[in-house]
């Protein structure tokens, strides 16, 4: 069955901390993986898109990780600001009957705290 | 702004009552869909249009109809609603493929 589990559930930390949230999936065949970026009461706005040839891609002080062999994708971010409290969507993309079917997780919500 | 609007923002209404969600877009994408939030649960794909025309319908109950009259604006009806359908609808577009979608901000659904 294709599926997306993410961990934690949720994650409280302090301001100016490092953390990472982890993505595991079972999608196959697997075309591409993205991390969305869901501010409370907005919709989610694209981070990062890895392909099954990427290892890591950076925008800002987000860095995305991907390991097709053990089909784990982490989302590290360094030096929290309050403004990324949010929920953290990956989002894993297969390609069937001819065009891409989306696969999302139910996301880790962040608590940056001062 | 994204730019996908949705509204209306909030929406509250009684399991009798016919309302319609709307959504527009002025990116210039080809493709739109329509997406079920429920706290803790992941996204659910309830509809999607390719050109207009209805490609993908992910066994959504009759009381939801979509209806998508030209590529830059998107409506779902709602008639007869339960209170389980209570939850965030989120209407997206994209240029399809692998291009990423573009959310609306979503109408925040409560039925009574």
């Amino acid at each position: 069955k294709n599926q997306v589990e993410q961990s934690p559930q949720s994650l409280i930390i302090l301001e100016g901390k490092n953390c990472t949230l982890q993505c595991n999936y079972t999608v196959s065949p697997f075309s591409n993986l993205r991390w969305y970026k869901q501010d409370t009461g907005r919709g989610p706005v694209s981070l990062t898109i890895m392909t099954f040839s990427e290892n890591t891609k950076s925008n800002g002080r987000y860095t995305a990780t991907l390991d097709a062999d053990t089909k784990q994708s982490s989302l590290h971010i360094t030096a929290s600001q309050l403004s990324d409290s949010a929920s953290y969507i990956c989002v894993v993309s297969l390609f069937s009957g001819g065009y891409n079917k989306l696969i999302f997780g139910a996301g880790t919500r962040l608590a940056v705290h001062p | 702004e994204t730019g996908v609007t949705q509204t209306p923002r909030h929406l509250v209404m009684g399991m009798t009552n016919k309302k319609s969600l709307k959504c527009e877009q002025h990116l210039g994408h080809n493709a739109m869909y329509w997406y079920k939030q429920s706290a803790k649960k992941p996204l659910e794909l309830m509809f999607v249009y390719s050109l207009e025309e209805r490609v993908e319908n992910n066994s959504v109950p009759s009381r939801f109809s979509p209806e998508c009259p030209n590529s830059s604006h998107l409506f779902l009806h709602l008639h007869t609603l339960q209170p389980e359908d209570s939850a965030l609808y989120l209407c997206a577009s994209s240029h399809g493929g692998n291009s990423p979608l573009h959310f609306g901000n979503g109408t925040r659904l409560t039925v009574t």
